[in-house]
């Protein structure tokens, strides 16, 4: 998977709980991205990064917050999470020319209750 | 805004005979087209991509696809198709700039033996 991992793999929550999921890369990678798939929908864009501090929103970012301190990590946070955000979220990276390839990590399967 | 529409959410083919997997998009300016593929409770691999020049891309595992301007389509095609092939598949589209991909709501490939 391109030297991405995500944590945690599955996570079961309840309602109104904080949720943290972690990107990793060891491609030193300047793009960075987080989506959701849901059935029938395909993937849909949470939030990107373009760099050490700097992100921006996507198709589907309300409920979601984003940070990445560092090259290596992304992280997804739901500050309250819902039913509706019962998803597989995956995580995916691309290099700096214009016609790099996204590849996504192995994804997390986050349950919410 | 872009989009991507994948017409038939299931294809049925036999062992041996050609698949194709049909995708029309929409975007502004010159279009960057992808084809990835999803195997059960894995995250998407990266089969192939249209950037520019030829108009018949060939990919990983023995998949192509045939660039249409005109008719604005990027379908996925396999001469003989294997058992092994069968999957989700994923078209999606980005424009130069933003970098942001849209994808489809997926394909449902199945080889039968």
């Amino acid at each position: 998977d391109a030297g991405i991992t995500q944590s945690p793999r599955h996570k079961v929550t309840e309602t109104g709980t904080p949720v943290t999921l972690r990107c990793h890369q060891t491609e030193n990678h300047r793009y960075m991205y987080w989506y959701r798939q849901d059935p029938g929908h395909g993937l849909r864009l949470i939030h990107y990064s373009y760099g050490v501090k700097d992100t921006d929103k996507g198709e589907v970012s309300d409920g979601y917050s984003v940070s990445r301190s560092k090259t290596e990590d992304f992280l997804l946070t739901l500050e309250s999470a819902t039913s509706s955000q019962t998803s597989v979220y995956f995580c995916a990276i691309a290099g700096t020319d214009t016609t790099d390839t996204q590849y996504f990590g192995p994804g997390t399967r986050l349950t919410v209750l | 805004a872009q989009s991507v529409a994948q017409p038939e959410d299931q294809v049925n083919v036999a062992e041996g005979n050609p698949l194709t997997v049909k995708c029309t998009y929409s975007v502004s300016g010159n279009p960057y087209l992808f084809w990835y593929v999803q195997y059960p409770n894995r995250g998407l691999q990266f089969l192939l991509k249209y950037i520019t020049g030829d108009n018949l891309v060939k990919g990983s595992y023995g998949f192509e696809a045939e660039f249409n301007k005109s008719q604005t389509s990027f379908h996925l095609k396999k001469p003989s198709a294997l058992v092994s092939d069968s999957a989700l598949y994923f078209c999606a589209v980005r424009a130069a700039l933003p970098r942001q991909l849209t994808f489809g709501s997926g394909t449902q490939l199945t080889v039968l033996p």
